[in-house]
């Protein structure tokens, strides 16, 4: 987990509202990504950025955003239209998007809607 | 399409064996190869990948895989199992080409039993 912080560990939102995760690194790392673990399908893609300013959808995309202003930072906002936003949420990043580029993963943070 | 399939949910194996957790992959030309372990409520950790060159890899903590092209598999091994390595174990391939996506199996979790 080292150089990749996630914050909250745990947070709970009430439907109709959006919250927002927060992934730092300090890896110096250009890309960065969203995952979303659920019990028995792996991980999916949401949102990844190769560089700042610049992101592009993942798998999932619907009723999330990002943004990327900052080099170490790549917050996500869960917004009300996501239907089923409960899940384990983790960020990554690697030094580059090379395919032989390894992804390093934050500790995650786990969302539950009340 | 990219595909990874991890055959088994659940594997248990005695301390001090050997094992092996499987996985096969479907890409399309030269795959990049990667394991992950995952500790309960945790990120993912990167174990090793299979980028060229020798299909035998070596690992943190004393993992290795091997990269067999003809079977499309990349099982991971370990010759004497510990039970600190009881955890959830991640495959996941990137095509050479193409989006620069990670696809992930669906995890198999091991269990060492003491």
């Amino acid at each position: 987990d080292g150089g990749i912080t996630q914050s909250p560990k745990y947070l709970f939102r009430k439907e109709g509202q959006n919250v927002t995760l927060s992934c730092e690194q300090n890896l110096n790392h250009d890309a960065m990504y969203w995952y979303r673990q659920d019990p028995g399908q792996g991980l999916r893609l949401i949102y990844y950025s190769q560089i700042v300013n610049d992101f592009q959808k993942g798998d999932i995309a619907e009723g999330y955003s990002v943004s990327r202003e900052k080099k170490e930072s790549f917050p996500l906002t869960v917004t009300s239209a996501q239907k089923n936003p409960t899940a384990f949420y983790l960020c990554a990043s690697s030094p580059g998007d090379r395919g032989t580029d390894t992804q390093y993963f934050g500790p995650g943070t786990r969302l539950t809607v009340l | 399409a990219q595909s990874v399939a991890q055959p088994e949910d659940q594997v248990n194996v005695a301390e001090g064996n050997p094992l092996t957790v499987k996985c096969t992959y479907s890409v399309s030309g030269n795959p990049y190869l990667f394991w992950y372990v995952q500790y309960p409520n945790r990120g993912l950790q990167f174990l090793l990948k299979y980028i060229t060159g020798d299909n035998l890899v070596k690992g943190s903590y004393g993992f290795e895989a091997e990269f067999n092209k003809s079977q499309t598999s990349f099982h991971l091994k370990k010759p004497s199992a510990l039970v600190s390595d009881s955890a959830l174990y991640f495959c996941a391939v990137r095509a050479l080409t193409g989006a620069n996506n990670l696809f992930f199996g669906t995890g198999t979790r091991l269990t060492v039993i003491p």
